[in-house]
Parts: structure tokens; C-alpha cells; sequence
């Protein structure tokens, strides 16, 4: 399926450091999202990188592909506590989008 | 960027009652929308796809006829859950796709049924 699947489903750390989440996927892809939710509340665009591009920064997030291994990582760097939230990967052929269950990331003050 | 307005954002009804929910795209159009829903701690479950002036696109196991979807224009998608029951009870969500290839969603709905 065109299912993402993010990795660990749950991170814990302290205010100033680095959260590093990964997401795997099975098919071909077109570009591969990130989206953050807060809870109780819809899910925010964080970055985009397309299947050609191997690494893209934006502020203090740095996203990287890998469509070899079928692979992203998610590095949020100098993490504050406004950064709790959940984070989803979404793999896309442009046409429709599936979201795995994603990874909780709880920002310790 | 783009908004996606979606009400309400919370609703509590009884058993066997419908519940209309409505996701408009504020300053863009948007020929498709789609629909998810959500459990908690879980991930977004795509339910449909709508389709401006067409039928919806529901995916496998998703009963048409209790999620009814009607996209009656280029800013307008609602979701229908007709005779609701507690186990209907979930978080819904809609997105269009904006430009650049994003989607951008809805607050979502929270559906309490009693």
C-alpha cells in the first residue's frame, strides 16, 4: 500500500534536544510529506521533498529521502516544548494520500 | 497559505440521528476533497475521496450509504453520517490539496453519539 509507516510510534525528550523520527514505505512515490497534529486538531503541511531531492531543510527541520531503502527521517533540532505533537509522514503519487499512525512526540521542558 | 474551514468542530447527538459536517475551502477551489477519520492515538483512515460534480470515491469497507459525501461545488464538500451510533463515534477531518502538491485540513470534528 502507499502507506506510510512512522517509526518510533513514540518519542520522549528534553527541551534543547534533537527528535529524530523515521517512516518507511512500499511503493513508487512522486514526493514524500511531513505533517504535524496537535491534539485534538486537523494536521499541518511541515515540508515536502521530492522523490529526486535527497535532503531539504526548513528552519529547524532537516527531512531526508532515501527511495532505495524506501525511507525518510524527520530531525527536529533544538526542540522546544510548543514542538509536542504528533508527526506523520504521507507518501504520495500526487493522486491520494495515506497516513500511517504516526509518531508522538512529547517535548520534556 | 490556503484555508480549509470545517464545521463543527464538535457535535453530540443521539443514536439513530444524522449529522451533517461541512468543509469548505475558503480561498481556493477545490475540484477534490478527502475525508478521514481518526481514533485515538491512531492514525487518519481515508474514508473517500469527493469529487466536485461527480459521485464520491469511498475506499474498501467504507459504507456509502451511511457516510454520505456530497461535493456541490468547487468550495463545498459535506459528510453525512446518517443514523448515527456510538460506534460511529471518531474524529473526522477533511483536506483539499492546495498547491504545490500539499494538502491542507480541516480543524476536524468530533463526533460524540449517545
Amino acid at each position: 500500500s502507499q502507506q506510510g509507516e512512522e517509526d518510533p510510534q513514540a518519542l520522549s525528550i528534553q527541551e534543547g534536544e534533537n527528535a529524530t523520527m523515521n517512516c518507511s514505505y512500499k511503493t513508487s512515490i512522486n514526493n514524500l510529506q511531513w505533517y504535524r497534529q496537535n491534539s485534538g486538531r486537523g494536521l499541518v503541511h511541515l515540508i515536502l521533498i521530492r522523490s529526486n531531492e535527497r535532503e531539504k531543510h526548513s528552519g529547524r527541520l532537516r527531512v531526508t529521502l532515501d527511495t532505495s531503502k524506501k525511507s525518510s527521517s524527520l530531525l527536529i533540532t533544538a526542540s522546544r516544548a510548543a514542538d509536542t505533537a504528533s508527526y506523520f509522514c504521507a507518501p504520495s503519487t500526487g493522486n491520494q494520500f495515506y497516513f500511517g499512525t504516526g509518531t508522538s512526540l512529547t517535548v520534556i521542558p | 497559505g490556503a484555508v480549509v474551514s470545517q464545521h463543527p468542530s464538535r457535535v453530540i447527538c443521539k443514536s439513530g440521528t444524522s449529522v451533517k459536517i461541512e468543509c469548505r475551502s475558503l480561498d481556493f477551489q477545490a475540484t477534490t476533497m478527502f475525508w478521514y477519520r481518526q481514533f485515538p492515538k491512531q492514525s487518519l483512515m481515508l474514508m473517500a475521496t469527493s469529487n466536485e460534480g461527480s459521485k464520491a470515491t469511498y475506499e474498501q469497507g467504507v459504507e456509502k450509504d451511511k457516510f454520505l459525501i456530497n461535493h456541490a461545488s468547487l468550495t463545498l464538500s459535506t459528510l453525512t453520517v446518517t443514523s448515527a451510533h456510538p460506534e460511529d463515534s471518531s474524529f473526522y477531518i477533511c483536506s483539499a490539496p492546495g498547491g504545490d502538491e500539499k494538502l491542507f485540513f480541516g480543524s476536524g470534528t468530533q463526533l460524540s453519539v449517545l
